[in-house]
């Protein structure tokens, strides 16, 4: 099946640790998002990659880290610096930059 | 990206025609019109886009005004899975422009009833 598999789906984990969230795609998409939500919110984007190798802040990287080093893969790592890590993360793709998005079924990280 | 302009909350019976307004009044010719649709804990589903005609899918129907500056997603017959929050989304290009910041407000939540 092609799609954007995230995961975990959830992940506790104790503040001051880093934790990696993992995106994989299998829709052959040269760009790749990462978006936060917030309970009963819009989404915010965080990172986004348009080709391999290639990553551009959004408006809310500070806190965060992505690579792009497969053109399937675009792991996100919150860093301890992310002062409110608590959110529901959602990783998506398009053929290109200015196509239709399609998403993951996101990844909940619980900072306690 | 224009802004968009959606009710918070709508009902509708099962069985019957669901219809979702959208205000986008700043739109410029270029940017397109597109539906999301989230369930609770999951990612957000495409639905359907469009520029100025009115498109349909399997899913729904779009219609766009022809000043372009509102627009309806018609689910044809709403059953219960369509209980879901809907986006209205104008700007993103699909033409190879930097659409990345798919604007998502706070959408319309649609609750289907029995």
């Amino acid at each position: 099946d092609g799609g954007i598999t995230q995961s975990p789906k959830y992940l506790f984990r104790k503040e001051g640790q880093n934790v990696t969230l993992s995106c994989e795609q299998n829709l052959n998409h040269d760009a790749m998002y990462w978006y936060r939500q917030d309970p009963g919110q819009g989404l915010r984007l965080i990172y986004y990659s348009q080709i391999v190798n290639d990553f551009q802040k959004g408006d809310i990287a500070e806190g965060y880290s992505v690579s792009r080093e497969k053109k399937e893969s675009f792991p996100l790592t919150v860093t301890s610096a992310q002062k409110n890590p608590t959110a529901f993360y959602l990783c998506a793709s398009s053929v290109f930059t200015g196509n239709t998005i399609y998403f993951g079924e996101g990844s909940w990280l619980t900072v306690v | 990206d224009a802004k968009t302009t959606q009710p918070p909350s709508m009902d509708c019976a099962e069985g019957r025609a669901a219809n979702l307004p959208c205000n986008h009044s700043t739109i410029s010719g270029n940017e397109y019109v597109y539906w999301y649709r989230q369930i609770h804990s999951q990612g957000p589903q495409y639905i359907i886009h469009g520029l100025k005609n009115n498109e349909t899918n399997e899913m729904a129907s779009l219609i766009i005004t022809e000043d372009r500056k509102s627009s309806t997603l018609i689910l044809p017959h709403a059953t219960l899975r369509d209980t879901a929050v809907y986006y209205c989304i104008a700007g993103a290009t699909n033409s190879g422009g930097s659409n990345y910041k798919l604007t998502f407000g706070k959408g319309t939540l649609l609750t289907v009833n029995p």
